[in-house]
């Protein structure tokens, strides 16, 4: 079974500008989350999608969206992009269960850089 | 807000000694945490998991010991190998469970495993 795509793998981009990054979850997974990882951060939660409507969403600007297709493939968009966006952003796809055990499969991450 | 910490960024260890990794939480609502290992240019794996209702679990040479009273949780790697070498990110769930990735992660620590 294939993992999880990210496209693309590197971005460079400039200030002002906006990105779209990509997101082919595991077969069968319906649940999407992406996350941003920077030094001394860790991975922070963007957002969360689930059969095209987003179920949760952590504590970044408005700048940051998604969405979600009908095959479960994903997009993150950043608008207005800012120096401090550069990061490495990361997808993770499951399957959707009521249990805490339940795994998390992340993809390879798109290293965006903003100049 | 940082709930979930790891305050040591760095590790580094002999080969054949114990490894020891270091995550502090400080919301009480978590009940289900997990390790992760990360290579460069990789996305994170699932490494080993505890319940809050148990204060141990062991798999191989990966054993994590919770101690809830503390809000501490610790990944011991015995004997460690260099091949160990990665970053390891702490994380925390809480309920309800199957709103997907709603995972809270730690800062990482890197663990360098010298031959």
């Amino acid at each position: 079974k294939a993992g999880v795509t990210q496209t693309p793998r590197y971005l460079i981009k400039t200030r002002g500008q906006q990105v779209t990054l990509s997101c082919s979850p595991i077969s069968g997974h319906r649940s999407v989350s992406w996350y941003q990882q920077t030094p001394g951060q860790g991975l922070q939660f963007l957002f969360e999608y689930f059969s095209e409507t987003q179920r949760n969403k952590g504590n970044f600007p408005g700048r940051f969206s998604g969405r979600q297709f009908s095959n479960s493939r994903s997009e993150m968009n950043v608008s207005t992009l800012e120096l401090g966006d550069s990061a490495l952003y990361l997808c993770a796809s499951s399957l959707e269960q009521d249990r805490p055990s339940y795994e998390q499969y992340f993809g390879p991450g798109t290293r965006l850089t903003v100049t | 807000d940082q709930q979930v910490k790891q305050n040591s960024p760095s590790l580094s260890v002999q080969e054949g000694r114990i490894s020891i990794l270091n995550c502090d939480y400080t919301n009480s609502m978590f009940d289900y945490f997990l390790w992760y290992k990360k290579y460069p240019a990789e996305g994170p794996t699932f490494l080993i998991s505890i319940s809050s209702i148990k204060d141990k679990n062991e798999d191989g040479r990966f054993t994590v010991f919770l101690n809830k009273s503390a809000k501490h949780l610790s990944l011991h790697i015995v004997p460690s190998q260099p091949g160990d070498s990665a970053v390891y990110f702490c994380a925390a769930r809480r309920k309800p469970y199957n709103q997907g990735g709603k995972l809270i992660f730690g800062q990482g620590t890197e663990l360098s495993v010298k031959p």
